[in-house]
């Protein structure tokens, strides 16, 4: 079974400032799909970002880029001039290739300060 | 529709009480999901229908919940004799294909509270 895990439960940036959220998974696939959700209080999730573990060169979406390490099965998510609109939930998520299911990590809580 | 839009959006009932979530995904989409969010389990996986195809029900938690899809477009998700339990958001997500692709992306509705009280 796949394992996602975000470490950080919350985090604070200061406006305009970089912040890395990060999160580690654990799979024997080959085939994968990673992804960053944002939940603001709306309760809809977002899709920010999207990986395919096949290609080598990093996402990058505006502000938001990861950092995909695939032999540390790593995926960090980089939020570049933050802004207030960025506060929310971030979850990271993982999905088998041949697969529909996404399994999600418990979330990081990202507040941007004024 | 322009996005997925699910009702109700709050919901409070009494333990023992059956209730009905809805899900009207994006017009034209073939893959409906439901998961649940709640504060102990994080976001789980309940139920994947595609097209006509027999559903993935193996997220189910209990026997008391079912899910239907109509027509290949509307889905209901039933909960029966509802436990304090069962307190979640119930997401409702929609994509073009139960698979990843380019381009395939799984779009979420705002999902509906049920406090089972």
């Amino acid at each position: 079974a796949q394992t996602v895990t975000q470490s950080q439960p919350e985090m604070s940036v200061q406006e305009a400032e970089t912040v890395t959220l990060s999160c580690t998974y654990d799979t024997s696939e080959s085939n994968y799909y990673l992804f960053w959700y944002k939940q603001p209080p709306s309760r809809q999730m977002i899709l920010v970002i999207r990986q395919e573990a096949y290609k080598q060169q990093n996402a990058t979406e505006n502000r938001f880029s990861v950092n995909f390490q695939k032999a540390a099965k790593s995926f960090s998510l980089k939020i570049s001039d933050s802004q207030l609109g960025d506060t929310a939930m971030y979850f990271c998520a993982f999905m088998r290739g041949s697969n529909y299911k996404l399994t999600f990590g418990k979330g990081t809580l990202l507040t941007v300060n004024p | 529709g322009a996005g997925v839009s699910q009702s109700p959006s709050n919901k409070v009932t009494e333990k023992g009480k059956d209730v009905e979530l809805r899900c009207d995904p994006i017009s034209g989409h073939t893959a409906l999901y439901w998961y649940r969010q709640s504060l102990g389990q994080g976001l789980e996986f309940l139920i994947y229908f595609q097209g006509n195809s027999a559903p993935d029900k193996s997220g189910l938690p209990s026997d008391r919940f079912s899910a239907e899809r109509t027509g290949g477009s509307v889905s209901t998700l039933t909960i029966q004799r509802t436990q304090q339990e069962d307190s979640a958001v119930y997401l409702c997500a929609s994509s073009l294909v139960g698979r990843p692709a380019p381009g395939n992306t799984i779009y979420f509705g705002e999902g509906s509270w049920l406090t089972v009280v």
